[in-house]
């Protein structure tokens, strides 16, 4: 069983770039094919981010898609985020997760990390 | 505003039964995309609860079920206990914004 821990600062000012981690235990991330990012504002619901399969391609939901970055580092065993100039509504508690793809027509996400809060704040 | 459609909160008391819908549109559910189901407590990480429409992960109760039927799909939780009390969310995939949507969640309270 995988199990997925974010890390990266909680407090980013606003116009700087928020950096998170995902890093991967009880497994190779090689062993998946596909990794998520999905963020939840206080207080608000769930908003998926962005997918990247280990092709190379990549899903970015539009509204932050000319600002986000999804990698991958299997050296390492871990995938990154990457928003840049980030604003106050970008204030959200992020998760990693693994998303699994039975079919063209099922994907779901499984497992998650815990996540981490980031604050966009001066 | 959330592509999938699910009512704020529901309630019961425990022993009852609830049930929570979802509902997306044409290029989401009723494109024959699957409905997927999530568990979030206070301060945790959603936890996937049904996947595949109908499907539970090994562990969660059968007090758990859910249907999907064109655009609309329903979560139902038998027997209810404290315990339930959480967040839940349904997900599914929209091929007009290429990517993975969920509902704006339901938050269940046991009388």
């Amino acid at each position: 069983q995988l199990h997925l821990q974010e890390s990266g600062p909680g407090l980013v000012r606003p116009s700087e770039t928020l950096s998170l981690t995902c890093a991967v235990s009880g497994g190779s991330i090689t062993t998946t094919s596909y990794w998520a990012w999905i963020r939840q504002p206080p207080g608000k619901g769930l908003e998926w981010i962005g997918t990247l399969y280990s092709t190379g391609s990549t899903y970015y939901t539009p509204s932050l898609k000319s600002r986000l970055t999804i990698s991958v580092d299997t050296s390492k065993n871990q995938f990154s985020l990457k928003l840049s100039s980030v604003t106050a509504s970008d204030t959200a508690v992020y998760y990693c997760a693994i998303l699994y793809s039975a079919n063209w027509y099922s994907n779901w996400f499984d497992p998650w990390g815990p996540g981490a809060l980031v604050t966009v704040s001066s | 505003q959330a592509v999938l459609t699910q009512p704020p909160s529901v309630s019961g008391a425990p022993g009852q039964t609830v049930s929570i819908s979802c509902t997306g549109g044409t290029s989401s559910t009723g494109a024959g995309y699957d409905v997927h189901w999530y568990q979030q407590f206070p301060r945790t990480a959603p936890k996937l609860l049904i996947y595949d429409n109908t499907h539970r992960p090994s562990g969660v109760p059968d007090r758990f079920s859910a249907s999907k039927s064109g655009t609309s799909a329903s979560l139902v939780i038998t027997g209810l206990q404290a315990a339930d009390e959480a967040d839940y969310y349904c997900q599914s995939f929209d091929r007009s914004l290429r990517g993975w949507v969920f509902g704006g969640g339901t938050k269940l309270t046991v009388l």
